[in-house]
């Protein structure tokens, strides 16, 4: 079946505890990229990657990181997480960009929690 | 920044009604415009999606109209059911150098009520 899929799905943690949520899709997509949900604000882009070892930053990107060192894979890292990360992140794949590629597919979300 | 501005921020209609929500962009540049759509505890899936070279796009139930001029484009529920209740996210792109992100709206909730 054709996915993206993330884990963990909820994860709780504390103040300043490193922490990576994985992402790996199974489409042979080149584009990965990360958003995060907040109600009222709607998905914000964190960053995202055209291939392998080509990341950019999206609209909100302070407090975290990415890496893309295999196609199917996209980890975000948060280094130091701090209570104002506390929400609803998602990962989502697409074929390419332009030229109708840019559908997204998105997993299923990690609901993080910082304390 | 650039900036897709979506309204109603919530919306209920009785079923079999016609549900709208509109969105404006400011960029001209945009060319790719998806609606998603998003159930309670899931990720948000593709609806429907329209180019600039059309005014309007109908899959089934769902349309898209667009009006260039105005900068605008509204997604038209018709026949709304209580199985469409959930959240819709429009968005917009382009596809030129340097710029691969989709930019999202702030999200309508809607409710079909019985």
């Amino acid at each position: 079946e054709a996915q993206v899929t993330q884990n963990p799905r909820y994860l709780i943690t504390v103040t300043g505890k490193k922490l990576t949520v994985t992402c790996s899709q199974n489409m042979n997509h080149e584009y990965m990229s990360w958003y995060r949900q907040d109600p009222g604000l709607g998905l914000r882009q964190i960053y995202y990657s055209m291939n392998v070892e080509v990341t950019d930053k999206g609209d909100v990107p302070e407090g975290y990181k990415v890496s893309r060192k295999e196609k199917r894979n996209f980890p975000l890292i948060l280094e130091s997480p701090s209570p104002n990360q506390t929400s609803l992140y998602f990962c989502a794949s697409s074929l390419g960009w332009g030229l109708g590629q840019e559908t997204q597919y998105f997993g299923p979300g990690t609901r993080l929690l910082v304390l | 920044q650039q900036q897709v501005k979506q309204s109603p921020q919530s919306l209920i209609v009785q079923k079999g009604g016609i549900s709208i929500i509109n969105c404006a962009y400011e960029n001209t540049a945009f060319d790719y415009f998806p609606w998603y759509q998003q159930f309670p505890g899931k990720g948000p899936a593709l609806l429907i999606a329209i180019r600039p070279d059309v005014s309007e796009k109908k899959e089934g139930r769902f349309t898209i109209s667009f009006n260039k001029s105005a900068k605008q484009f509204s997604l038209h529920i018709m026949d709304s059911q209580p199985g469409d209740s959930a959240t819709y996210f429009c968005a917009a792109s382009y596809a030129g150098a340097g710029s691969y992100q989709l930019t999202f709206g702030k999200g309508t909730k809607l409710s079909v009520i019985p």
